[in-house]
């Protein structure tokens, strides 16, 4: 069965260092998303992606936050400069349309020191 | 703005037995979905069931059913014969209808189940 992957599974960062975590959806997808999920809370919502460019976006995601589709089968979440308050878990989602259900990938765990 | 509650931090059940987690809603939409997602201690988010909330049938998949209430903007999961692998933290959650794909899910601060052998 199809599933979304995610790279790193782990990281480490310095605050102030860029990281980028990267995302495989689901190959026929089209809807992309990332979410967040500091450690004891619940999952919150980044941004969501479609055609190239982005649909939505939280009030979380400012101007350090950055998302690509680089090429036809990776999505990215970029962020400049890494503070202590970005350690979370990161959550890349897929859909294929509009009615379907969102399928998460297994998350990259980022600690910011 | 969609709001989901879910009012049980934590709840335990001993092995095959069954359990509910409640899950409460709100919105003025009237076609939206719902969903349960299981997230073990690897911290996958795996969906358990989904709800569409145009249909009047509740869902079910194998020992996982729901009870949808509707106008009560309930939507509870219910865990038959609980087995061990059971045990993870559950999220409920909401998505709107709509026509882009675009909508985004909103969670519930989620419930964690115990189970007990």
């Amino acid at each position: 069965e199809p599933e979304v992957t995610q790279t790193p599974s782990h990281q480490v960062t310095q605050m102030g260092q860029e990281v980028i975590l990267r995302c495989v959806p689901i190959s026929n997808h089209l809807y992309f998303y990332w979410y967040r999920q500091i450690l004891g809370q619940k999952v919150e919502f980044l941004v969501s992606f479609y055609n190239n460019e982005i649909s939505e976006k939280s009030e979380i995601f400012d101007d350090q936050f950055s998302v690509e589709r680089p090429d036809g089968s990776n999505f990215t979440l970029k962020i400049r400069s890494t503070k202590l308050e970005d350690s979370a878990m990161y959550f890349c989602a897929s859909t294929a349309g509009g009615s379907e259900t969102q399928y998460f990938g297994p998350g990259t765990r980022l600690l910011v020191l | 703005a969609q709001t989901v509650t879910q009012s049980q931090p934590e709840m335990s059940v001993q092995e095959a037995e069954t359990v509910t987690l409640s899950c409460t809603y709100d919105t003025s939409e009237s076609d939206y979905y719902l969903f349960w997602y299981k997230q073990p201690p690897s911290r996958q988010m795996i969906l358990v069931i989904r709800q569409e909330a145009y249909k009047q049938q509740n869902a079910t998949e194998n020992r996982f059913s729901v009870n949808f209430q509707k106008a009560a903007k309930s939507f509870s999961l219910k865990i038959s014969d609980s087995q061990l692998g059971d045990a993870a933290m559950y999220f409920c959650a909401y998505r709107s209808f709509g026509s882009g794909g675009y909508q985004k899910v909103t969670f519930g601060t989620g419930t964690k189940l115990q189970v007990i052998p």
